[in-house]
């Protein structure tokens, strides 16, 4: 979608390995969200944010850090990646303080930890 | 615990017919509903919503109803079309606090 953006679109990484994601958005939108994709879970909230600096967890945020130090930019990361952390990652953003305007999604990162 | 559900893991329809997808929700706090559509290797697009104060709102071939009483809502699709086959989500937030939480999910098949 036009003005979210993230990188990469597919990684290969291995169990213990450190990995960033990063999520990047054109219009200064405040609140970010990493979500995740596994099959038979839909999409489940890990970390999300209000504002620079200010982030808080989801539902499963355990083994996962975020850091928002620009309004454009959201940054997940793995610690040391392990299998179970194999996964579609979805940055998204809220353009809209309407509850009924939803999220922007951007088109994913595919993660996988061998 | 699960908030919200959506119990058909995947539905098949004739192309033409209606498509019936349902949600179900336990927290009684949820002020808004909306549903996503995804196609594979792509990001969920929104595709429509509805707020608790509504019992129905309809753009184009898609409706979404809401029993509150029940804790139902769901999507209609009429007429299908084989481009409406994707996964489609459930989601649904709180006033005070927007994070919305999905269900898994039910992949729609329209055949032709």
């Amino acid at each position: 979608d036009a003005g979210i953006t993230q990188s990469p679109r597919h990684k290969v990484t291995e169990t213990g390995t450190p990995v960033t994601l990063r999520c990047h958005q054109t219009e200064n939108h405040r609140y970010m969200y990493w979500y995740r994709q596994d099959p038979g879970h839909g999409l489940r909230l890990i970390h999300y944010s209000y504002g620079v600096k200010d982030t808080d967890k989801g539902e499963v945020s355990d083994g996962y850090s975020v850091s928002r130090s620009k309004t454009e930019d959201f940054l997940l990361t793995l610690e040391s990646a392990t299998s179970s952390q194999t996964s579609v990652y979805f940055c998204a953003i809220r353009k809209s303080d309407r509850g009924n305007d939803g999220y922007t999604f951007g088109s994913g990162t595919r993660l996988t930890v061998v | 615990d699960q908030q919200v559900k959506q119990n058909s893991p995947s539905l098949s329809v004739q192309e033409g017919r209606i498509s019936i997808l349902n949600c179900d929700y336990t927290n009684s706090m949820f002020d808004y509903f909306l549903w996503y559509k995804k196609y594979p290797a792509e990001g969920p697009t929104f595709l429509i919503s509805i707020s608790s104060i509504k019992d129905k709102n309809e753009d184009g071939r898609f409706t979404v109803f809401l029993n509150k009483s029940a804790k139902h809502l769901s999507l209609h699709i009429v007429p299908s079309q084989p481009g409406d086959s994707a996964v489609y989500f459930c989601a649904a937030s709180e006033a005070s606090n927007y994070k919305l939480t999905f269900g898994k999910g039910t992949l729609l098949t329209v055949n032709p």
